[in-house]
């Protein structure tokens, strides 16, 4: 089944404690990016990655980093978790960028 | 940067109605998608519609590029229609395929 996949969905930890949510595309998909979603503010986007190797800053990229090694796996990393960084997390691909977009069933992160 | 609103905010429906949504955006874009939240939080695409009309059963939409706004048309709505609708467009001048999302559309269809 082609499909987004996200872990963990739910993550509750301390501030600093350094996290990382994996995303995992099985559709042979070019581009993948990741979103956070906030009351009030919607969704927005933290990095997007075009390509192997290629990454690129979204609207609210402070306090994430992200890697693209290979073409199915984008993790999101917070080095240090801050409790404004709670929010629930999605991670999405499309075959190029400028395409349908799938995502994942996303994380709900508690920053304690 | 570009600036992406979408109307009705809010939005009760009684099954079997019909509705339109309407997503305006400041600038010119590059795409145009449609997505429904549902009340699970599942973030399931529609269309994806830089110009133009598609439809897909009861949902159809219409991009209208030159104007700056898109519709989204729901028939005969049914209780699995309610969550949240989006519109999120790519913004043509910048460099990078960046997304933007419009604050959506709650709507909840009532037996």
């Amino acid at each position: 089944e082609a499909q987004v996949t996200q872990n963990p969905r739910y993550l509750i930890t301390v501030t600093g404690k350094k996290l990382t949510v994996t995303c995992s595309q099985n559709m042979n998909h070019e581009y993948m990016s990741w979103y956070r979603q906030d009351p009030g503010l919607g969704l927005r986007q933290i990095y997007y990655s075009m390509n192997v190797e290629v990454t690129d800053k979204g609207d609210v990229p402070e306090g994430y980093k992200v890697s693209r090694k290979e073409k199915r796996n984008f993790p999101l990393i917070l080095e240090s978790p801050s409790p404004n960084q709670t929010s629930l997390y999605f991670c999405a691909s499309s075959l190029w960028a400028r395409e349908t977009q799938y995502f994942g069933p996303g994380t709900r992160l508690l920053v304690l | 940067g570009i600036q992406v609103e979408q109307s009705p905010p809010d939005l009760i429906l009684q099954e079997g109605a019909n509705s339109t949504l309407r997503c305006n955006f400041s600038d010119s874009v590059n795409n145009l998608q449609w997505f429904h939240q549902n009340p699970w939080g599942q973030l399931i695409n529609l269309f994806y519609i830089p110009s133009g009309t598609k439809q897909n059963g009861r949902l159809s939409a219409t991009t209208v590029a030159t104007e700056r706004y898109s519709l989204l048309y729901i028939s005969s709505s049914q209780t699995t229609d309610s969550g949240v609708y989006f519109c999120a467009v790519e913004p043509r001048k910048t460099s990078y395929d960046k997304v933007i999302f419009g604050p959506g559309t709650s709507l909840s269809v009532i037996p």
